[in-house]
């Protein structure tokens, strides 16, 4: 099984910020099987980005997804006040199908 | 656009099981699967298994068989979930999921890379 580990567990910053979000699998994960969500309390996941850098329809080209083999990284490059949120990666895989990284919460400093 | 719209929330007593629906609309129900993923309170995200409807073969994650069976109706476009001999642990919001409008991404079974629609979740709480 793949196993995703996220960094950092938190990240602190201010509105207008740069944030920078990481996810690293336990091995090689293609491109096209590396997918990114977010989700603000109370509410589902909503999917950012698929095949590791393609944004999802609506989403913001403020959201950028980027990365290869084991790292993988989801940028925001000026965070608005609706940003500060839970962030997840996903990979498809084998068995099971699919697994989460445990998140990244972004939270306003 | 699909849609996929969850039953109420739930209480239960350990020991017992629940039954969980999704009713999609909109997009082709049949030949691509639909995935269940929990969250318990304050944690990530997991997947539970999936089904595509015409084939009626659910595929578990290990941690879940034998508890877990997931079934789905063609007539209506509903999946369902039902997890037996809940515990404690088990308290948890449900989200059934799908990917995107076929047929990319998706693999030779129907099982989609990413999950673009997901209903809007099923708080069931387990408490003696």
């Amino acid at each position: 099984e793949i196993v995703l580990t996220q960094s950092p567990g938190t990240l602190s910053l201010s509105p207008g910020e740069r944030a920078t979000l990481s996810c690293r699998a336990s091995q090689s994960v293609s491109s096209s099987y590396l997918a990114w969500y977010q989700q603000r309390p109370g509410q589902a996941p909503r999917l950012l980005i698929y095949g590791a850098s393609s944004r999802a329809t609506d989403i913001p080209d403020r959201f950028s997804g980027s990365g290869s083999g084991t790292d993988f990284t989801l940028t925001v490059s000026r965070l608005e006040p609706e940003d500060f949120a839970v962030y997840y990666c996903q990979q498809y895989g084998s068995s099971p199908p699919y697994t989460f990284g445990q998140g990244t919460k972004l939270e306003i400093k | 656009q699909v849609q996929l719209v969850q039953s109420g929330a739930e209480v239960k007593k350990p020991g017992s099981s629940v039954k969980v629906s999704c009713k999609a609309s909109g997009g082709i129900f049949n030949t691509y699967a639909i995935s269940w993923v929990r969250q318990a309170p304050g944690q990530g995200l997991e997947w539970m298994g999936g089904i595509i409807p015409i084939f009626a073969t659910p595929n578990y994650a290990q941690n879940f068989q034998g508890r877990v069976t997931i079934t789905a109706d063609e007539s209506t476009s509903t999946a369902y979930m039902e997890l037996s001999s809940l515990r404690s642990d088990d308290t948890a919001v449900y989200y059934c999921a799908r990917g995107p409008s076929p047929p990319h991404y998706y693999d030779t079974n129907g099982y989609p890379y990413h999950f673009d629609y997901w209903g809007q979740g099923t708080l069931v709480t387990v408490s003696s």
